[in-house]
């Protein structure tokens, strides 16, 4: 397991279009976080799933944006009917079940909204 | 106010200097990160720290928990130094999420001039 693998890294698509990415965690790591980096500015937490259990979402997570982790491994982020206000790098990291432990960070899908 | 801020913004700095970032947060932490984010987007986490001083080749990080402050040094910084370096706490409270998520700096630019 080489760490947190992201999928695809660049994704280009129209407005109004549906995109999904997708994250696959470090394997046993139950802890799965998504964020979202624009430019000049730090990550902002989106959601976290503890194995396949959506616990919390971040405001900014709008109806159009829906993330799942079906069996508790990887997880998918998709975007509905995409704005150009939605591009940004979207970040997954991974963590153990240990309260006080490192995350570790994928590459990120930079999503470009044309 | 931002809960994590970082100074400065932007750093450059002559190869072979001392280099000092500096994060402020004002929430209740567990424990601190320091993160270093490449123009391709990944990240890397460098520390992770809740008391003291960590050393790691030419980077040192230390954090003051009364103070609420955290420092990153780079000793006899060079070119490949260049990156963004955020720092990121993981909150004991559940703001912006549960279960201590991490709530990040904006990052500080640092190019490392040869």
């Amino acid at each position: 397991d080489t760490g947190v693998s992201q999928d695809p890294r660049h994704k280009i698509t129209k407005r109004g279009q549906n995109v999904t990415f997708r994250c696959d965690p470090i394997s046993e790591h139950n802890r799965l976080y998504w964020y979202r980096q624009t430019l000049g500015q730090g990550p902002e937490f989106l959601t976290y799933f503890q194995n396949e259990a959506q616990l919390e979402k971040s405001r900014l997570l709008s109806d159009r944006f829906s993330a799942e982790r079906p069996k508790g491994s990887f997880s998918t982020l998709e975007i509905q009917r995409t704005e150009q206000g939605d591009s940004a790098m979207y970040l997954c990291a991974s963590s153990s079940r240990l309260s006080n432990t490192e995350a570790f960070f994928g590459q990120g899908t930079r999503l470009t909204v044309v | 106010k931002n809960e994590v801020e970082q100074s400065p913004q932007n750093l450059t700095a002559q190869e072979g200097e001392f280099i000092t970032i500096n994060c402020s947060y004002s929430v209740g932490i567990s424990a601190l990160h320091w993160l270093q984010q490449h123009p391709g987007g990944g990240i890397v986490s460098l520390f992770m720290l809740s008391s003291g001083k960590k050393k790691h080749g030419r980077l040192i990080a230390t954090i003051n928990i009364q103070e609420k402050h955290s420092s990153l040094h780079i000793t006899a910084s060079h070119p490949r130094d260049s990156a963004v370096y955020i720092c990121a706490v993981r909150s004991t409270g559940s703001y912006g999420g549960s279960q201590g998520n991490l709530i990040f700096g904006k990052g500080t630019k640092l190019s490392v001039k040869p």
